[in-house]
């Protein structure tokens, strides 16, 4: 079983919608959790991190954290054709320090 | 805003050549990484790095791969002897110590290509 899971897409919406981004972990103590936005060709940038059950949100993003379910989403209100992307899911099972592991990240395409 | 700066952006290599990625991380930053990503796939773990030892390591970083921090600024990566497996980005990223939720703040990556 993959340790960090998120379908790869390409996840197609219009301008203006939003986008429902999911990702499933397999560590159970995992405490830490962390959605990243990658540009091709360029480096993973930090959009939203979540430690506790239930919703955060940040402008027009919003993070959705159930550890029950071993699950957590991004939901990005309307989407814009900047936000076409790769979101990474991450995930860091301890305290600082400890690695994030990664999912294969979902491609998300805003069509105008 | 402080950032993890990484040189050089593209190196290109023979095969068996030995390689250096150079990486400064954010000054009050103490725990460093390594991550590589293949073209199309997904960002790997290589090797996590505090108080001058490596604290984890994953099964890519076999004895081909090293760091270190030769100065108070500088953590590198240096491949022995290139394969053409080898050719990645590889992103170095750091973070601070004491804040247990921090999360990794990435360079903008080295392309490593061995020809």
């Amino acid at each position: 079983q993959k340790e960090v899971e998120q379908n790869s897409g390409p996840l197609s919406v219009p301008e203006g919608a939003i986008a429902s981004l999911n990702c499933t972990y397999s560590d159970r103590v995992s405490q830490s959790f962390f959605w990243y936005r990658q540009y091709s060709g360029k480096s993973p940038e930090l959009i939203m991190s979540i430690y506790s059950n239930g919703d955060k949100e940040d402008g027009r993003f919003t993070a959705q954290l159930n550890k029950a379910s071993q699950y957590v989403s991004l939901l990005i209100r309307d989407s814009q054709p900047s936000d076409s992307a790769t979101y990474l899911c991450a995930v860091r099972p301890k305290a600082a320090g400890n690695k994030l592991t990664f999912g294969g990240g979902t491609r998300v395409l805003v069509k105008p | 805003e402080p950032e993890v700066t990484q040189t050089p952006s593209h190196q290109v290599t023979q095969m068996g050549q030995e390689v250096i990625l150079r990486c400064v991380p954010i000054s009050n930053h103490l725990y460093f990484y390594w991550y590589r990503q293949i073209l199309g796939q997904k960002v790997e773990f290589l090797v996590s790095f505090y108080n001058n030892e490596i604290s984890e390591k994953s099964e890519i970083f076999d004895d081909q791969f090293s760091v270190e921090r030769p100065d108070g600024s500088n953590f590198t990566l240096k491949i022995r002897s290139t394969k053409l497996e080898d050719s990645a980005m590889y992103f170095c990223a750091s973070t601070p110590i004491g804040q247990d939720n921090s999360p990794l703040h990435f360079g903008n990556g080295t392309r490593l290509t061995v020809t």
